[in-house]
């Protein structure tokens, strides 16, 4: 079965970059499928970040499209997120999910985030 | 990009049906794939395609879809499908590898 974990730190400054990376057991990224990022502020839906194909080609959300790097690292079997320029809007809990034809068939447990000085 | 519309709330009685809406112009397009999110938890796969469900999804669950709309069927409702549901499908205008979810619904049984 396949596991995600997520991690990096719980507080981030305002204009400062928010990283985070989602470890997979169970399945090794390099045999394909999507990876995703997606988030959701305290109260409020989910909203996806991006994803990222296991050769590393990378699909972004337009309203995040310049803040957003997602990266793959196939010899560690993780993911990861940078999100720059943050701000408090950017508070929410982050999940990394596996993305299959149709469906993020597997979730993360999430980590929240919160940005403030 | 597109967007996905649910009804923020729907209430259902003990042991009754109850469906969830989600429109967009994507849905057209693609299926739909509805999520289960509890109180603190990860939302969890119910239905996802044609009408299908993953491995320990009860068979209360079951999905459907016309023109622009999809819909989540709990028939039988119970307890502990008290809950949060969301939509989530590709996005239909721009490159077709974007996802979209629906703002949600909190299902409530009463």
């Amino acid at each position: 079965q396949v596991q995600l974990q997520e991690s990096g730190p719980g507080l981030v400054k305002p204009s400062e970059t928010l990283s985070l990376t989602c470890a997979v057991s169970g399945y090794s990224i390099s045999s394909g499928y999507y990876w995703g990022w997606i988030r959701q502020p305290p109260g409020k839906g989910l909203e996806w970040i991006g994803s990222i194909y296991h050769s590393g080609s990378t699909y972004y959300n337009p309203s995040l499209k310049s803040r957003v790097t997602i990266s793959v690292d196939t010899s560690k079997n993780q993911f990861s997120l940078k999100l720059s320029s943050v701000t408090a809007a950017d508070t929410a809990v982050y999940y990394c999910a596996r993305q299959v034809v149709g469906r993020q068939t597997d979730w993360g447990q999430g980590t929240l985030v919160t940005v403030s000085s | 990009s597109s967007e996905l519309t649910q009804d923020p709330a729907v209430s259902v009685a003990l042991g009754q049906t109850v469906r969830i809406t989600c429109q967009g112009d994507s849905l057209r397009s693609y299926y739909a794939s509805w999520y289960q999110q509890k109180p603190g938890q990860a939302p969890v796969l119910v239905i996802y395609g044609k009408n299908n469900r993953p491995s320990g999804i009860p068979d209360r669950f079951s999905g459907s879809s016309s023109g622009n709309t999809a819909s989540l069927t709990i028939t039988g409702a119970q307890a502990e499908d008290e809950a949060d549901y969301y939509c989530n499908s590709r996005d239909s205008s721009g490159n077709h590898l974007d996802w979209v979810f629906g703002g949600g619904t909190k299902l409530t049984v009463l």
